[in-house]
């Protein structure tokens, strides 16, 4: 299965401090991508990483991607309350016509 | 532009009884997939619909089945209900497809099978 999964399954932190969470996955990608969701509702898309970039920023986000070891890692700098949420990693499959698999998810909770 | 329109936002059903859920995407959005959320197995794929066509399908019974019509519009059906049928049921859109593209979720219809 190209399932990723996360690591930790669940994190607490302080505000103002920065919150790691790490996605391996099974088989060669063509991108991996990163949602968040809060409680109840539905995903919404943070960062695109395909398979020939490295690391990806995009505001406190910042994305890496090793495909050598089938891993990438989401870093969210400076943490705010409203961060809380759970964060999934998908991949597709390497050829187009593939569904997007998603992983279970890392649950953060940033306390104030 | 709107998002991704999903009804009904709760619903509440008895074992045995079949269900239909609506999903309207973002408008000159084609493909439609369809996900089960549940607390155990996380986002489940169920299927995938580009142009009325299914394009890609997960590894659910066939209790479970879907469409998309003319207006990209897709509904789910989930025939003979069974208990583990409940679940918080997502769907997404894209423009082209699921491949080097971010998916744009609704926020669910919350299915309760008693």
């Amino acid at each position: 299965s190209q399932q990723g999964e996360e690591d930790p399954q669940a994190l607490s932190i302080q505000e103002g401090e920065n919150a790691t969470m790490n996605c391996s996955y099974k088989t060669s990608i063509n991108n991996l991508q990163w949602y968040r969701q809060n409680s109840g509702r539905g995903l919404v898309h943070l960062i695109l990483i395909r398979s020939n970039e490295r690391e990806k920023h995009s505001g406190r986000l910042r994305v890496t991607l090793d495909t050598s070891k089938k891993s990438s890692s989401l870093l969210i700098t400076a943490s705010r309350a409203a961060d809380t949420a759970s964060y999934f990693c998908a991949t597709d499959g390497n050829q187009a016509g593939t569904a997007l698999i998603f992983g279970k998810g890392t649950t953060l909770s940033v306390s104030s | 532009k709107a998002g991704v329109t999903q009804t009904p936002r709760y619903l509440i059903k008895t074992r045995g009884q079949q269900v239909t859920l609506s999903c309207s995407p973002i408008s000159g959005h084609r493909s439609v997939s369809w996900y089960q959320q549940t607390p155990g197995q996380g986002l489940q794929f169920l299927f995938e619909y580009f142009s009325e066509t299914q394009r890609n399908k997960g590894n659910f019974p066939g209790r479970f089945s879907g469409r998309q019509f003319s207006n990209s519009r897709s509904e789910m059906n989930v025939s003979t209900l069974e208990l583990g049928d409940s679940a918080l049921y997502l769907c997404a859109s894209t423009k082209q497809g699921t491949f080097n593209s971010p998916l744009h979720f609704g926020n669910g219809t919350r299915l309760t099978v008693t």
